[in-house]
């Protein structure tokens, strides 16, 4: 069964630290993602990676950067916590064109 | 610029009544396009997509329909269950951006009513 899984389902920081948010999928996927949902405004795109060590902004990369070290492993880093990063985040993979992406559990972070 | 839209925030329907789900897209390069079904604190999960070579697909209850020349799809869903109450995401990809990025609409609240 396909699997990807999200370190934390909630986490709590204080504004200004580096917070870390890590994936983990195990489908041998060379694509990996993450968004952001918020109410109102849908899933947005932060990050995507189409290869190890290969990485390109979405919509919103603002005060985040990521890490993809390994094939399975996509990590999201938020430099310093500000509370507008308050949100449900989403880790996905997928395989290529004509597929599905694949859903972590989400993280819900909250920044106080 | 929201290249994927969900007009609709909300909608409610009766239990065993059909529920018809709407988006439209304005990237004409987009050519596969998906719908997720999200619970609160759960990630999306995958119901059904169709590519643009086909106007219409099923899969049980799930029928996705694509107007190419309108740039709009809808989801029906027939017969509605209580347990399909959640919100509906459709997105879309472009096969030819060499990315395979999915883009979001905004989401529709589903509501089935028992």
């Amino acid at each position: 069964d396909v699997k990807v899984t999200q370190s934390s389902r909630y986490l709590v920081k204080r504004t200004g630290e580096k917070v870390f948010l890590e994936c983990v999928q195990d489908m041998d996927h060379e694509n990996m993602f993450w968004y952001r949902q918020d109410p109102g405004l849908g899933l947005r795109l932060i990050y995507f990676s189409y290869d190890v060590k290969m990485k390109e902004k979405g919509d919103i990369p603002e005060g985040y950067s990521v890490s993809r070290e390994k094939k399975e492993r996509f990590s999201l880093i938020l430099e310093s916590a500000s509370t507008n990063q308050t949100s449900m985040y989403l880790c996905a993979s997928r395989l290529g064109a004509w597929t599905e992406a694949f859903f972590g559990q989400g993280t819900r972070l909250t920044v106080v | 610029d929201q290249q994927v839209k969900q007009n609709s925030p909300s909608l409610s329907v009766q239990e065993g009544r059909i529920s018809i789900l709407n988006c439209d897209y304005t990237n004409s390069m987009f050519d596969y396009f998906l719908w997720y079904k999200k619970y609160p604190a759960e990630g999306p999960t995958f119901l059904i997509s169709i590519s643009s070579i086909k106007d219409k697909n099923e899969d049980g209850r799930f029928t996705v329909f694509l107007n190419k020349s309108a740039k709009h799809l809808s989801l029906h869903i027939v017969p509605s269950q209580p347990g399909d109450s959640a919100v509906y995401f459709c997105a879309a990809s472009a096969s030819t951006s060499g990315t395979y990025k999915y883009i979001f609409g905004t989401g529709t609240r589903l509501k089935v009513l028992a």
